[in-house]
């Protein structure tokens, strides 16, 4: 089985610090993604990346940034924490071919103070 | 206007009802169709993927895809109040190999 595990499930931080979400996937997969899910908005794609050391904008860039040194790892750095920010954050992976499916880690609920 | 929209809920049904969820979607393109089921406080997880237009079915899940309609579909039979969760419809275009465009979901809640 595919497993994404993400390093917290719950975050508590307060207005200006750097937050990093880390996210690893065991199935060698060459694509990674980070979401943030929030009520109303759905899924909405923040980076992603199909390769060590290369990352592509998603839809909602502004305000993170990300970092892929190893192909198991794919880090989300918040490089300083808004209290709109405040959501549940998705890391998922997947295959580099046509129609792959995407796995998902369990989330991170992140509150900003 | 959004790539794909879905009917947004919620929905309550009960149980051993059948469940019809839905999605429409604008780029023609889109050629692989999935969908997500996410319980409160967990990730989305795969439930259905279907290639092109036609029918799949899972045991009591059936996933549709009408391309000339662009419209898809996932229906529940027998409902049971452990499939109350979110479902979000999902799609990809042949180039985009792994990268998806999702729907907000629908929360669906079968009552005992």
């Amino acid at each position: 089985d595919v497993k994404v595990t993400q390093s917290s499930r719950y975050l508590v931080k307060r207005t200006g610090e750097k937050v990093f979400l880390e996210c690893v996937q065991d199935m060698d997969h060459e694509n990674m993604f980070w979401y943030r899910q929030d009520p109303g908005l759905g899924l909405r794609l923040i980076y992603f990346s199909y390769d060590v050391k290369m990352k592509e904008k998603g839809d909602i860039p502004e305000g993170y940034s990300v970092s892929r040194e190893k192909k198991e790892r794919f880090s989300l750095i918040l490089e300083s924490a808004s209290t709109n920010q405040t959501s549940m954050y998705l890391c998922a992976s997947s295959l580099w071919a046509p129609g792959e499916t995407q796995y998902f880690g369990p989330g991170t609920r992140l509150l900003v103070l | 206007q959004k790539e794909v929209e879905q009917d947004p809920g919620p929905l309550s049904v009960p149980e051993g009802a059948i469940v019809s969820l839905n999605c429409t979607y604008s780029n023609s393109a889109f050629q692989y169709f999935m969908w997500y089921r996410q319980y409160s406080r967990k990730g989305p997880e795969l439930l259905m993927y279907t290639y092109s237009s036609g029918n799949k079915e899972d045991g009591r899940f059936t996933a549709q895809v009408d391309k000339s309609s662009k419209y898809i579909s996932l229906f529940i039979r027998d409902s049971q109040p452990s499939d109350s969760a979110t479902y979000l419809c999902a799609m990809t275009l042949p180039p985009s190999a792994g990268k998806s465009t999702f729907g907000d979901g629908t929360t669906l809640t079968v009552k005992p």
